[in-house]
């Protein structure tokens, strides 16, 4: 069974700083893509970013290029999401979901908070 | 960015009956390898999303086959052929070809 947790969501002040991580089992995380997810309070879905499972190529949505950093340990089946210079509107839920042409697996989300 | 339209935004429905939702992209969707990377999601209230549906119209594993997904190029649907309660929440649609990746606003579906 496909299992991705995450972990990592807190109340972070702007301008921080800030690493999710997502947790897989179930299936040979290597060969996969993983990407990132997010939902602010009562919104829609936004991709956030993605990294490929063979030659780690990564993407980042405008919105968070530059800030954030998504990354992989395949030996730990892990993947990541360090999140700098943090802004209100990065208030959301994160999900961490398997693939990037389709999303077919997801986890239960980690919900990041930026205010003073 | 590829824009995704979803339409309508709210959809109110009675039990038994059919429901459709249309998803439309601003570009083509088929992908240099021939496939056309259009998914559609489930979001029950408070969980995460579910994919029903990938590549136009495959159903995933366990989705029942009351739902279809349709259409070709950048003009798609999704179909409920009779709806169920536990259908009620917000639907998706989400492109998967072109970089970034872009989701429709959502369509919220609920039981008259």
């Amino acid at each position: 069974e496909v299992q991705l947790l995450e972990s990592g969501g807190d109340l972070v002040q702007p301008g921080g700083s800030l690493r999710l991580s997502c947790a897989a089992s179930g299936f040979t995380f290597s060969t996969y893509a993983m990407s990132w997810v997010r939902q602010a309070p009562r919104k829609g879905l936004e991709w956030v970013s993605s990294i490929s499972g063979r030659d780690g190529s990564t993407y980042y949505a405008d919105s968070v290029k530059g800030r954030f950093t998504i990354s992989r340990d395949n030996s730990k089946n892990t993947v990541y999401l360090q999140m700098n210079s943090l802004r209100a509107d990065d208030t959301a839920v994160y999900f961490c979901v398997r693939g990037h042409y389709g999303l077919n697996y997801w986890g239960q989300g980690t919900l990041v908070t930026v205010s003073s | 960015d590829v824009v995704m339209t979803q339409s309508p935004l709210s959809l109110p429905v009675t039990l038994g009956q059919p429901a459709s939702i249309s998803c439309r992209s601003s570009q083509s969707l088929v992908y240099s390898d021939g496939n056309t990377y259009l998914s559609w999601f489930q979001q029950r209230p408070d969980q995460s999303p579910r994919r029903l549906i990938y590549q136009v119209s495959n159903r995933d594993s366990g989705v029942p086959d009351r739902f279809s997904g349709s259409g070709s190029g950048t003009d798609f649907t999704l179909k409920i052929s009779r709806v169920e309660a536990e259908d009620v929440g917000v639907y998706y649609c989400m492109q998967g070809t072109h970089w970034p990746r872009t989701f429709g606003q959502g369509t919220k579906v609920e039981i008259k």
